[in-house]
This record gives C-alpha cells, structure tokens and sequence, in this order.
C-alpha cells in the first residue's frame, strides 16, 4: 500500500540555519505530494503541495521538489525563524481524491534565537 | 467562510461516559475525515466518508461512531469513554474530485478521560 516516511525529530535549529526534513514516499501511480504545517495548539494547514514529478511546491520561504526517481518531497528553507517552530507532516494523495491522505509521523522543529 | 469547525473545544468525561464531538464545514467537500493524535505521535485515522451516506473505518475505530448527518456534517461518538481515549481529535475535509485537492483541518477538541 501507499506509505510516507520522513525523518524523525525532533530538530532544533538556530535562528537563519538551512533546514532539511526528508520525505521518501510509496505509492502506485503519480500521487499528489502536501507538506502540512502544526504550530502549537492548532489543526493542520497547508505549507505547500506539488501535483506531478519536477514540480516545485513554495510558499513562506520553503519549498520542496517532486522527484519521482527517487520517490522524494523534501522540504527545505533557506534561512528559518522562531516563528517557524511547529510539526511539519509530509502525505500523499494518490489517484483518487476520495481516499484519504496518507500522512507521515511527524517531525518536530524547534527554533532558537 | 469558517472552514472546519469543531465543537466543543475541550471536554473532560469520566470513564463509561458517552459524547459527541461535532463537526461542520461550509466548503461543499463530499470528503470528511476523523483522526485521532496522541501526544508526540502523529495522525492515526478512525473513521472517514467519502461521500454523503458512506462512512469507512480507518486505523483506529474500535470505541467510536460516526454519523454523516448531511453533506455538512459529520460527528464521531464514544459510546462508552475510556482512559486510553484521551487525545485531541482532529476533524478534515477535502473535494474528493481531484488528487490535488488540499485537505482542510479544524482546530482540535481536546478530551481528557479520568
């Protein structure tokens, strides 16, 4: 069946250091790829999403590539913040919309001033 | 436009106590998702519906229930609450009709079981 693994927190990172969170994915067929964003507290939300291979997904400074010769979403940023203190969870959609994502564990990233 | 909303915010229940969680949405999503999240873990899925009048199990359905009252929600019920339910439950919608559709989650309802 379709799984995610990403890279087990928790990180902690300075202020303005280069971030890395691995995503390898297994799926049949060109699924969708979602990095999703948990600060404190609340529910999920979008960071970013790529649709097909070589896409590039960005929004708030990161961005994450689609390679599907490696079957990979990494998210990366180049320079991070306090603020981006939060559980950063990387899913897939596969061909149907009507099945749920399937989202991996998790990686916690703390930032430090 | 609220998105996801989830009631109550927070709740305490001795074991052997019943409720319900409710959620709404106001997107027209025929996708709605129930999830469960322990502290520290990740996502584990109990139940979803793929379209009004269809509800499937997912990871961790033992000990709930779920209604899709209409398009616009969908409540989850403990019958009988147990210590081992105490998480927060996360409610989500999506328009089923593309893969690339993004999932919209509500803000969490915190349970306690004593």
């Amino acid at each position: 069946g379709n799984s995610v693994t990403q890279m087990e927190g928790p990180v902690t990172l300075s202020e303005e250091a280069f971030l890395t969170i691995n995503c390898t994915y297994t799926a049949t067929g060109y699924p969708s790829l979602f990095w999703y964003v948990q600060y404190p507290g609340e529910g999920l939300q979008l960071l970013l999403k790529a649709t097909k291979a070589d896409d590039k997904g960005s929004n708030k400074g990161f961005e994450a590539t689609y390679r599907k010769e490696t079957t990979s979403f990494h998210l990366e940023k180049g320079s991070v913040q306090v603020s981006d203190s939060a559980v950063y969870f990387c899913a897939l959609s596969d061909i149907s919309g009507n099945t749920p994502l399937v989202f991996g564990k998790g990686t916690r990233l703390s930032v430090i001033a | 436009n609220a998105g996801v909303t989830q009631t109550p915010k927070f709740q305490v229940l001795k074991t052997g106590q019943s409720m319900t969680l409710q959620c709404a949405q106001d997107m027209n999503h025929n996708s709605m998702y129930w999830y469960r999240q322990d502290p520290g873990m990740g996502l584990r899925l109990i139940y979803y519906s793929a379209s009004e009048g269809t509800t499937d199990k997912g990871e961790v359905p033992n000990g709930y229930n779920v209604s899709r009252l209409n398009k616009r929600e969908f409540s989850l019920r403990l019958e009988s609450a147990a210590p081992s339910q105490t998480s927060v439950y996360f409610c989500a919608s999506r328009d089923g009709t593309s893969r690339n559709n993004e999932q919209f989650f509500g803000p969490g309802t915190r349970l306690t079981v004593l």
